[in-house]
């Protein structure tokens, strides 16, 4: 089974700030298989980013995904205050990463 | 607009079944390419597959939930069910259904989740 390591665990911004979050898997994936979402307290995971580099219906462009092979990331570019949350990657096919948590500094 | 449901006891006593539905409204059960899944979360904790099914039947299993987890769908009612056996208190958590594409495995659509308790 592949592995989906998240860092850091938490990143700590203020509104305005570019986050960078990473995800590495155990071994290589297809870029199409990795996703990205976001959970805040309460609710249900969103889907932000499929194939890698896609946003899904309705995400606004400051997010973004990129990266192949077993390194891949997920960029604010700007954060706003409703962004602040859990982000989880998931590989097709396997469970997800462990989160990274993206809190008000 | 595709939405789920879930549905089912919130409170299962140890070593019994849990047992969930989901309900698929707005849209088919058997139309398109996509697999309907179940995924749990404890509560503090992050997120875990439990497994999924495809309209043909075809199931997929997390390997460590395996030997307790059967999936079914009943496509005449638009549903599809989780069960899962021998709970214990480890198996408290937020379960959720959603639907994620055969072609790139992405959940893009998700219920709002049951909790669900063991405790007797």
């Amino acid at each position: 089974e592949i592995v989906l390591t998240q860092s850091p665990g938490t990143l700590s911004l203020s509104p305005g700030e570019r986050a960078t979050l990473s995800c590495r898997t155990s071994q290589s994936v297809s870029s199409r298989y990795l996703a990205w979402y976001q959970q805040k307290p309460g609710q249900a995971p969103r889907l932000l980013i499929y194939g890698a580099s896609s946003r899904a219906t309705g995400i606004p462009d400051r997010f973004s995904g990129s990266g192949s092979g077993t390194d891949f990331t997920l960029t604010i570019s700007r954060l706003e205050p409703e962004d602040f949350a859990v982000y989880y990657c998931q590989q097709y096919g396997s469970s997800f990463g462990q989160g990274t948590k993206v809190e008000i500094k | 607009q595709v939405q789920l449901q879930e549905s089912g006891p919130g409170l299962v006593k140890p070593s019994q079944t849990l047992s969930l539905t989901c309900t698929v409204s707005g849209g088919s059960i058997s139309s398109g390419s996509y697999y309907w899944s179940w995924i749990r979360q404890p509560a503090g904790k992050g997120l875990e597959s439990i497994g999924r099914i495809y309209t043909s039947g075809s199931t997929n299993y997390n390997p460590s939930l395996k030997s307790r987890v059967t999936i079914s769908v009943d496509t005449s009612k638009n549903q599809f069910s989780l069960k899962l056996s021998s709970v214990t208190a480890a198996d408290t958590a937020v379960y959720y259904c959603a639907r994620d594409s055969a072609y790139d495995g992405a959940f893009d659509i998700w219920g709002q989740g049951t909790m669900v308790t063991v405790s007797s």
